[in-house]
């Protein structure tokens, strides 16, 4: 059964960073690219980033170019995404997603086949 | 890169048909044939429902489908029941190989 769980989620500050994580299970997790989906309260999903099963090839939404980092290890079925200069507009619930099928690049065009149930960030004061 | 758009809402009485579409450009919707439909349940994970514009994942009920015509895609749902109230997104691939959703569409069955 594939499982994603994702963790790390919390209260930040303004400006502050954070550091998710999604374990995965169940699937053959290199072969697969991932995505990082978010959705603010109110409001509906945005993709944020997707990155290859090798890892090699990544893609940001404009929103978060430059701030956010998606990696993954793959001895540890881990997804990553590093989160700097946090803004309010980054509050949300930050879903993983995994690429429907084991092809090459970052899955963009796949759609996803199993996502996580979610993870909070909130960033304020 | 713009959402794609889509009506806020749609309503319908059980054992009807409902359409949503979802409007882009031609530099994703229109351009790609890589349109992807999801349900998503308030405080559960969002379900694939279609993907490449018309076809069903495994298990998904055939009361689904999805069709294309230029820029705007369709879901439509047919024979309504009460468990596909939710909120409906379309995704598509874009020119600069990334990913857009939709505004999303709250489906309410009367």
């Amino acid at each position: 059964e594939v499982q994603l769980v994702e963790s790390g989620g919390g209260l930040v500050q303004p400006g502050g960073s954070l550091r998710l994580s999604c374990a995965a299970s169940g699937f053959t997790f290199s072969s697969y690219a991932m995505s990082w989906v978010r959705q603010a309260p109110g409001k509906g999903l945005e993709w944020v980033s997707a990155i290859s099963g090798g890892g090699t090839s990544t893609h940001y939404g404009d929103s978060v170019k430059g701030r956010f980092t998606i990696s993954r290890d793959n001895s540890k079925n881990t997804l990553y995404l590093q989160m700097n200069s946090l803004r309010a507009e980054d509050t949300a619930v930050y879903y993983c997603a995994k690429g429907r099928i084991s092809v090459g690049g970052t899955g963009t065009r796949l759609g996803f086949d199993y996502w996580g149930q979610g993870i909070l960030v909130t960033v304020s004061s | 890169q713009s959402a794609l758009t889509q009506p806020a809402s749609v309503s319908e009485s059980p054992g009807q048909s409902i359409t949503i579409s979802c409007t882009g450009t031609s530099s994703d919707v229109g351009g790609y044939n890589y349109v992807s439909w999801y349900q998503h349940h308030p405080g559960k994970a969002p379900k694939l429902m279609i993907y490449d514009v018309s076809n069903r994942p495994s298990g998904v009920s055939n009361r689904f489908s999805g069709s294309k015509s230029g820029n705007t895609a369709s879901l439509t749902i047919s024979g309504l029941q009460a468990e596909d109230e939710a909120d409906y997104y379309c995704s598509s691939y874009t020119s600069s190989t990334t990913l857009v959703f939709g505004g999303g569409t709250k489906l309410t069955v009367l």
